[in-house]
């Protein structure tokens, strides 16, 4: 069974700063990482999709790191606003061939408070 | 709109009814997908269809049927359901290349009484 562990699960964040999450994921195996955002009565948005130990990738005010040899990912998200609230979602995926499913987290609960 | 469209939105059904969702997507991927989201639960993959053909059953219970008559319309057919099925359903599409993000539909809410 796959595990993926995001924290923390919500966080209340004052308009203008900047804040960071989690996710973790196995360590073996390893082929993707992805990063979606989800905002309410809508559909979950891709973000980054992150391959190679190492990486790091960039939208806006929003980045994302890899270290697949420790099973962790971080989130950022530089001078928050309002429509950053959202539920955030990393999901793993293994190296097993063919189009395969992901496995997602819990997800961390996002509120910006202006 | 997201390229990915569910219908219906809500559905309110009896444990002994027969109901579908369906999923369509015109954005040319290959790979369709059916996740399940229960209440305080990730989202749970149920299938997955590459090119047509199901790669992947996540051991779902035999009252959820999925069907994939071409690489645009994926249903999933419900039938004897349990309260305990009451949750979000949402339908992802793909490239069906593994570096490539999902694309969700908007899901629907099921609710089994």
């Amino acid at each position: 069974i796959l595990n993926v562990e995001q924290s923390p699960q919500s966080l209340h964040v004052q308009e203008g700063d900047s804040t960071n999450f989690t996710c973790s994921f196995p360590s073996s195996n390893f082929y993707a990482l992805h990063w979606y955002r989800w905002e309410t009565a809508k559909s979950p948005e891709a973000l980054f999709v992150m391959t190679l130990n190492g990486d790091e990738k960039k939208k806006g005010r929003i980045s994302a790191t890899l270290n697949t040899k420790e099973g962790y990912s971080y989130l950022y998200i530089k001078g928050s606003q309002p429509e950053d609230s959202a539920t955030y979602l990393c999901a793993f995926m293994y190296s097993g061939g063919g189009a395969d499913g992901l496995t997602f987290g819990k997800g961390t609960h996002l509120i910006i408070q202006p | 709109e997201t390229g990915v469209t569910q219908t219906p939105r809500h559905l309110v059904m009896g444990m002994t009814n027969k109901k579908s969702l369906k999923c369509e997507q015109h954005l040319g991927h290959n790979a369709m997908y059916w996740y399940k989201q229960s209440a305080k639960k990730p989202l749970e993959l149920m299938f997955v269809y590459n090119f047509k053909e199901q790669t992947e059953n996540n051991s779902v219970p035999s009252r959820f049927s999925p069907e994939c008559p071409n690489s645009s319309h994926l249903f999933l057919h419900l039938h004897t359901l349990q309260p305990e099925d009451s949750a979000l359903y949402l339908c992802a599409s793909s490239q069906g290349r593994r570096d490539y993000g999902y694309t969700f539909g908007s899901g629907t809410r099921l609710t089994v009484v």
